[in-house]
């Protein structure tokens, strides 16, 4: 059974410190994995990550993959208050066409001032 | 802007209503589309796959009698809670991609935050 577990499961840190918000799988037939940040509604797309070692980068936001050890970390650096969040790792394990994906539990980061 | 539209936003009702949610993609055409579930708390599962023109695919454990899905056009897939009971009471959000060699990340509607009481 395809499997997508986050850690830590809850976060709480200051405004400006650094946060590493991790995603292990197991999943068959991989095709991606996807990072996604979920405030009051619906989740809003952050990265898609394909190939193992290529850094993906937005702003302070950054995110990699390792298929060997089938895991991927998002980094924020200099937090702030909006950064608060759940952020979800989900995985698409569907061989072609378009993706299942298989979420996991997600992150809750709270940013204190 | 938005890539999905999702509506109503919010619904609460009496047990045993049927209720419709629809899901709209706007930016492009959508033969496939996918409706999650989300319980306090937790993350998202996937309900079904919507598929435009043929019967969606259901996942495990998700009653189809319950929940109808129909996907009409390109851009629109409409999910039926039929007699809606309180156990029903989730948010229920939809999913777009475009269409391409499969690797396209899914976009979220802002989901239905449904009540049954």
């Amino acid at each position: 059974e395809d499997k997508v577990v986050q850690s830590p499961l809850s976060l709480v840190v200051h405004e400006g410190d650094t946060v590493t918000l991790n995603c292990s799988y197991e999943v068959t037939n991989f095709r991606s994995l996807l990072w996604y940040k979920q405030e009051k509604k619906a989740p809003t797309f952050l990265f898609m990550l394909t190939s193992s070692g290529i850094e993906k980068k937005s702003g302070r936001l950054s995110s990699i993959l390792d298929k060997k050890e089938l895991f991927s970390i998002l980094n924020i650096t200099a937090t702030q208050t909006g950064d608060s969040a759940i952020y979800l790792c989900a995985v698409a394990g569907y061989p072609q066409g378009a993706q299942k994906l298989v979420f996991g539990q997600g992150t809750r980061l709270t940013i204190n001032p | 802007g938005a890539v999905v539209s999702q509506h109503p936003s919010r619904v609460i009702c009496k047990s045993g209503t049927s209720v419709k949610i629809e899901c709209r993609s706007l930016d492009f055409q959508a033969t496939t589309m996918f409706w999650y579930r989300q319980f306090p708390k937790q993350s998202l599962m996937l309900m079904a796959t919507s598929n435009e023109g043929s019967k969606a695919t259901y996942e495990q454990g998700v009653e189809k009698d319950k929940f109808l899905i129909n996907h009409a056009s390109l851009t629109l897939s409409t999910l039926t809670v039929t007699s809606a009971h309180p156990e029903d009471s989730s948010f229920y959000i939809c999913s777009v991609a475009r269409q391409g060699n499969g690797n396209q990340p899914q976009h979220f509607g802002d989901g239905t935050r449904l009540s049954i009481l």
